[in-house]
């Protein structure tokens, strides 16, 4: 199996609503990450969990938090968000050690922020 | 800082080659990794570069450059399906889990 599962595809949601995104990859990497993407813009890198164990925040706002329960699994809460949130959110996995440089991503969920 | 620039659009005939240029600026970084991106699409990785010099895989081939901080992504054969956003990235040293893109680069092929 060497697929990243997300879900849902699609979200959307208020402002004053409480949501949560779901990653889960069955390849045994335990790096996992958050990456958001605008349209017509690269991946920008959210999160990082290596080990199960938060290693990167890029300076994300208290309204995103990243959960990993286990080496499979990665959620994304989300609350209080603003219609700039809306993006694409990319889920993604790779082995851990320098010479693995390989991330293995998800199809995305696509969420918009009304 | 780190930063990876790339020609934001390309267009080219089926069939023909294509190079899709990256430069960068960094103060290390481990080698040099390319992605394809359909719209709708999630990135998929297509090659990597560790060392200078020339990787093929199949249609697919991309180079490094450490001297000239430059690298690029050659594309042989065009097909219609190569139509998508290509995304040269790296891996700084000493943060080896944040892999940053680069800026991306659109890949019209037209008949």
């Amino acid at each position: 199996d060497t697929e990243v599962t997300q879900t849902p595809k699609h979200l959307v949601m208020g402002m004053t609503n409480k949501k949560s995104l779901k990653c889960e990859q069955h390849m045994g990497h335990r790096a996992m990450y958050w990456y958001k993407q605008k349209a017509k813009k690269p991946p920008e890198l959210m999160f990082v969990y290596s080990y199960e164990k938060l290693s990167i925040n890029e300076s994300v706002p208290s309204r995103f938090s990243p959960e990993c329960p286990n080496s499979s699994l990665l959620n994304l809460h989300l609350h209080a968000l603003q219609p700039e949130d809306s993006a694409l959110y990319l889920c993604a996995s790779s082995p851990t050690g320098a010479t693995n440089e390989k991330l293995f991503f998800g199809s995305g969920t696509q969420l918009s922020v009304l | 800082g780190q930063s990876l620039e790339q020609p934001s659009e390309v267009t080219a005939v089926e069939g023909a080659i294509v190079q899709i240029n990256c430069t960068y600026q960094t103060s290390g970084f481990y080698g040099l990794s390319w992605y394809q991106q359909h719209d709708g699409g999630a990135p998929t990785f297509l090659s990597y570069n560790a060392l200078d010099g020339l990787e093929e895989t199949g249609r697919f081939s991309s180079f490094l450059s450490r001297s000239d901080s430059y690298g690029y992504l050659l594309l042989q054969e065009l097909q219609m399906k190569d139509s998508a956003s290509y995304f040269c990235a790296f891996r700084p040293q000493g943060g080896y889990q944040k892999v940053t893109f680069g800026t991306g680069t659109k890949l019209q092929v037209i008949p």
